[in-house]
């Protein structure tokens, strides 16, 4: 969606480095989800943001939602093969839990 | 505990064809949302369902239409189908009061 824009469109790291994911929103967030997508495979769930200021982590995943609500970071620690997939962030911008898709990243994590 | 469930997982239909897709939400979860990812694409809203009602409406086409039923699970039905229907259909479902959409492994369907 253009409303929601992720960046890079693709990453490529050397296992063990630290790495950030941006997606950014031209509407004020509801609700800011990320998932992970092996390709041509389902969603699974990381986490989901609503509070201004709000961050959460699992594992070595942390995610934050900056304080006006329309832009998210998905930090990545001591990467790892397993980590590789496609990143996207869903956005609800209009307060239904309709959510919205950016384009995704591309992560791979070389050994 | 299990998680969406989707079928079938894949579906081969010809020009003109109906489909049914089905989606079985997470135990306890009442609201259900349908999702289509073309190739290469990001997921695109369709339409999603709260306690058997439609609750919002994306770019679903006319020749599709969708219900769901008293147990929570949800059908999609997708008639005279276009090549341009071929796509990864997901269904995600939420419970009351939580926001967390969780997303089934999709079903592809194949259009000849």
């Amino acid at each position: 969606s253009q409303e929601l824009e992720q960046s890079p469109q693709s990453l490529i790291v050397q296992e063990g480095k630290n790495l950030t994911i941006n997606c950014t929103s031209s509407k004020t967030l509801y609700g800011l989800y990320w998932y992970k997508q092996k390709y041509g495979e389902g969603l699974i769930f990381l986490m989901m943001l609503q509070k201004g200021g709000e961050e959460k982590s699992h594992e070595k995943i942390t995610a934050k939602l900056d304080e006006k609500k329309q832009q998210s970071s998905l930090h990545i620690t001591a990467s790892q093969p397993s980590h590789a997939g496609i990143y996207l962030c869903g956005a609800d911008t209009g307060g239904y839990n309709k959510l919205i898709f950016g384009a995704g990243t591309r992560l791979a994590v070389h050994p | 505990a299990a998680g969406v469930i989707q079928s079938p997982r894949h579906l081969i239909k010809e020009k003109r064809e109906t489909a049914t897709l089905k989606c079985y939400p997470i135990s306890r979860h009442d609201t259900v949302y349908w999702y289509q990812q073309g190739p290469g694409q990001d997921p695109q809203f369709l339409i999603s369902f709260y306690e058997k009602m439609q609750s919002d409406k994306g770019s679903i086409p006319d020749r599709f239409s969708a219900q769901q039923f008293s147990d929570y699970h949800s059908e999609l039905n997708m008639s005279s189908l276009e090549l341009g229907d071929s796509a990864l259909y997901f269904c995600a479902s939420s419970a009351a009061f939580s926001y967390e959409q969780y997303f089934g492994p999709g079903t592809r369907l194949t259009v000849t």
